[in-house]
């Protein structure tokens, strides 16, 4: 019963560092999603995935891409790491684009 | 901007007592959802209510929705320790995506 499994759970980069956010569901889920949460602000929507296949941008897309590997993986990349992508990375999926979303647990990513 | 904003922000109550939660929206949307994030966890699905519904229960949990004012409500009956959380409403926008408001933080004292 794993659901949305998202690694690694932290992680601490230097500004211009790169690195690739992991997400997977077992639960054949054809939408996926990547959120960010900062204090006071919600969760918001980087990029997501309304099928395999198709990847589309959100609300804050900028420093980001992603890749949706199979309909299992979704995986979120920073290029260049800055300051301001200090966050709380959340991972989510559904079956249908209408219905409610599972989340993974997180990846707290520091800047530095 | 945020679709949905969450009132109040913050608010702390006593076990026993119900807890209500205010979301208001700004577009015409296809559902709303409510979500709980427990400290340092991810989120979790509550509950679903769709446009063409206007009450809805699970459990503990009542949800209204009013869409000629734009606002839902969650209300959380005989509350526990066990219910402290965020509380997330989130809009189902455009069909394809969520958009979740700040939240509100909910402290049941014990």
């Amino acid at each position: 019963n794993a659901g949305v499994t998202q690694t690694p759970k932290f992680q601490v980069l230097k500004t211009g560092q790169s690195m690739t956010l992991q997400c997977a569901q077992d639960m054949n889920h054809n939408s996926m999603y990547w959120y960010r949460q900062d204090p006071g602000m919600g969760l918001r929507l980087i990029y997501y995935s309304a099928s395999e296949g198709t990847t589309d941008k959100g609300e804050v897309p900028n420093g980001y891409n992603v890749s949706r590997l199979n309909k299992r993986e979704f995986s979120l990349r920073l290029e260049s790491a800055a300051p301001s992508q200090t966050s709380v990375y959340f991972c989510a999926s559904t079956l249908s684009v209408r219905g409610g979303y599972t989340f993974g647990s997180g990846t707290r990513l520091t800047v530095v | 901007s945020q679709q949905g904003e969450e009132d109040p922000q913050a608010l702390s109550i006593q076990e026993g007592e119900n807890a209500t939660m205010n979301c208001s929206y700004k577009t015409s949307i296809n559902n709303l959802q409510w979500y709980r994030q427990n400290s340092g966890r991810g989120l979790v699905h509550l509950i679903l209510i769709r446009s063409n519904e206007r009450e809805k229960h699970s459990g503990r949990l009542r949800v209204t929705l009013d869409t000629s004012k734009k606002s839902s409500s969650l209300l959380i009956t005989a509350s526990r320790a066990a219910d402290t959380a965020s509380y997330f409403c989130a809009t189902d926008v455009q069909g394809n995506k969520l958009v979740f408001g700040a939240g509100t933080i909910l402290r049941v004292k014990s």
